[in-house]
This record gives structure tokens, C-alpha cells and sequence, in this order.
């Protein structure tokens, strides 16, 4: 089973909101990743956690707070955003350690946010 | 860091004929090069990969190929079906992926 499911699938929300993305994989990945994905552009690396610690912050504004309660879960909370916030959150896991550099990451359905 | 371009950004192929994705890398410590699939509302899938002590990868339709002295690889879909209309993007991994811009395929019937 290569699943990683995100909730929900859709979310909108006004600037004041908080809300948070859930993510889940139940194939023993050790790795665990966030990326935002504008329309007609690839994904953007926001996070990655490995071993349920974080690894990687790419410089990402604190109005998204990630966090890992398990090594199946991965959380994306949300508060203040703006409205150019919207787009398709993607959460993807991978296998080992969180190397990051030969592993296959397998992207869930993403979390379409629209942000008024 | 790592900057990957991809070419075309469109392709519009007759169902049947073969579709060709272009992907050049500047890393040349980059050594892991996967292909992702993305359909309509979906997320990206991996259709096939490459590391870089392989020259070519065949799966089916798909094939793979890189040429790490020139620092490129593509992608090569035979017999293309409707199905395969969608966006693909390569990606080049040292450290984390990278992905190129996309590359949007309709195979018209």
C-alpha cells in the first residue's frame, strides 16, 4: 500500500481563521514532507520531518506551524493567512531516514485552501 | 542549489505516436531522478525513476534515460493514450527534490 491521505480535501477560510491540514501513511515512512503547489507550477518544499523531528523549515512565514505527533502523522496548522496562501497543499512521505537526496517521495491528493 | 529546466512546457501528440520530455540539471552531485504523473485535482504520482549508475529504465511505454556527462534526461512515452493526457514533471534530487516547471501532455483521440 504506497497511500498517504490528506483531510480535507477541500478548505476555505477567512484571514482571521485557524485551521489545520492533517496528513496520514501507514507504510512505515520515516520521512514526511509539505509542499505548496500554486496552479501550473510544481511543488515548493515548505517542510520535511525525519524521524517525527523537524528537518528542513524552507524559510516559511509562522502563520504555518507543521507538526509531527507520530511517525504516520503530519499536521499543517494554519492561522492568519493571506489570500495568497491559497493553493494545493501536498504532503508526501519517503522510506528511510529522511536523506532526502535518493528516495521515492509519494505525494497524497492534497488539501485544495482557498484563503478570503 | 539545484535548477532544473524542462522542455516543452506543452505537447500535443495524436493518440498513438510517441510523446519526448527534455529535462537538464545544473547539480552534477544530483543522483536520484524521478518522473511524476499529475492528473486533474489529483496529487503527483512517480511513474518511473532513475539513479544515476543507470543510463536507461524501461517500464512498459515508458522509458527513461539520462546522460549524467551532459547533465540531462528524459522521458519517452510510446503508443500514448488519452489517458495519458496530463502534467509531467521531472525532478532532480541531491539533498531534496527539485522540480522542473511541467511539461502539460494532451494526446487527442
Amino acid at each position: 500500500d504506497t497511500e498517504v491521505t490528506q483531510t480535507p480535501k477541500h478548505l476555505v477560510m477567512g484571514m482571521t481563521n485557524k485551521k489545520s491540514l492533517k496528513c496520514e501513511q501507514h507504510m512505515g515512512h520515516r520521512a514526511m514532507y509539505w509542499y505548496k503547489q500554486k496552479a501550473k507550477k510544481p511543488p515548493e518544499l515548505m517542510f520535511v520531518y525525519s524521524y517525527e523531528k523537524l528537518s528542513i523549515n524552507e524559510s516559511v512565514p509562522s502563520r504555518f506551524s507543521p507538526e509531527c505527533p507520530n511517525s504516520s502523522l503530519l499536521n499543517l496548522h494554519l492561522h492568519a493567512l493571506q489570500p495568497e496562501d491559497s493553493a494545493l497543499y501536498l504532503c508526501a512521505s519517503s522510506p528511510t531516514s529522511g536523506g532526502f537526496h535518493d528516495e521515492t517521495q509519494y505525494f497524497g491528493p492534497g488539501t485544495r485552501l482557498l484563503v478570503l | 542549489g539545484e535548477n532544473v529546466e524542462q522542455h516543452p512546457s506543452t505537447l500535443s501528440v495524436q493518440e498513438g505516436d510517441s510523446a519526448v520530455i527534455k529535462c537538464t540539471y545544473s547539480d552534477s552531485a544530483s543522483n536520484y531522478f524521478p518522473w511524476y504523473k499529475q492528473e486533474l485535482g489529483k496529487g503527483p504520482q512517480l511513474i518511473i525513476d532513475i539513479r544515476s549508475n543507470v543510463g536507461e529504465k524501461k517500464d512498459q511505454r515508458i522509458a527513461v534515460t539520462l546522460n549524467k556527462t551532459a547533465k540531462h534526461f528524459s522521458l519517452h512515452i510510446t503508443e500514448t493514450q488519452p489517458e495519458d493526457s496530463a502534467v509531467y514533471f521531472c525532478a532532480a534530487s541531491n539533498k531534496r527534490l527539485s522540480f522542473g516547471a511541467g511539461t502539460t501532455v494532451t494526446v487527442r483521440a
